[in-house]
């Protein structure tokens, strides 16, 4: 089940902040953010397990919420560089099958 | 390490061709994943292995799709015979539970 992600697409500012949503009808076991730019692979941001161990890029930061099977990345103070397509991956159950939502487009502008 | 290796990175295919697409996962990494990504579906798991055994291939779309991992270091996922609507970009990804999935570069398929 690909778990939905929200908004599709969001504009801001350099400087500004965003929050991306993530949201799946299971229970999870982790959630994975990647990054990823116009013809290159999606690039990992940050995975939170279950139980709350985190880890990834200092900068990035999110919250998983276990009991209602939601996540939201935080990016603050963006730069020019944030921009892209990101992607939430969601696992659950007793294997490591990760599956994606369709991605929220970023644009940062100057 | 290298990172996740797909090869070829560009494939440019007639309809009704075979295809085949490799991967190398990084050493010591159980789970290798295949995604297709297109701008309508987004990323697509295809298939997946755990320890070289295929897990769920519910993703597979047809009959015309197989993926085999006869080593730990070392996939492929065939295309035969190809159409014009196999036509994305082909992902590999692998990794270990409670970490990260690591991404290669991809392969760019389109079947004329």
């Amino acid at each position: 089940q690909q778990p939905v992600q929200s908004p599709q697409a969001v504009i801001l500012r350099e400087g500004e902040d965003a929050v991306i949503n993530c949201s799946s009808s299971k229970a999870l076991y982790s959630v994975h953010w990647y990054r990823q730019k116009h013809g290159e692979a999606p690039v990992f941001l940050m995975i939170l397990l279950k139980g709350g161990e985190q880890k990834g890029h200092e900068k990035i930061s999110a919250s998983f919420n276990e009991k209602k099977q939601q996540s939201s990345l935080y990016l603050t103070a963006s730069q020019l560089s944030y921009s892209g397509t990101y992607f939430c991956g969601t696992e659950g159950g007793s294997n490591y099958k990760l599956t994606f939502g369709k991605g929220t487009l970023l644009t940062v502008n100057p | 390490d290298a990172g996740v290796i797909q090869s070829p990175r560009h494939e440019v295919t007639e309809m009704g061709q075979e295809v085949t697409l490799r991967c190398k996962p990084i050493s010591g990494h159980d789970y290798l994943f295949w995604y297709r990504q297109t701008m309508m579906r987004g990323l697509e798991l295809l298939i997946y292995f755990n320890n070289n055994v295929p897990i769920d291939d519910s993703g597979m779309p047809e009959d015309r799709f197989s993926a085999k991992m006869p080593n730990a270091s070392f996939s492929t996922l065939k295309i035969q015979p190809s159409e014009p609507r196999d036509s994305a970009v082909y992902f590999c990804a692998s990794g270990t539970r409670r970490t990260e999935a690591f991404f290669g570069q991809g392969t760019r398929l389109t079947v004329v």
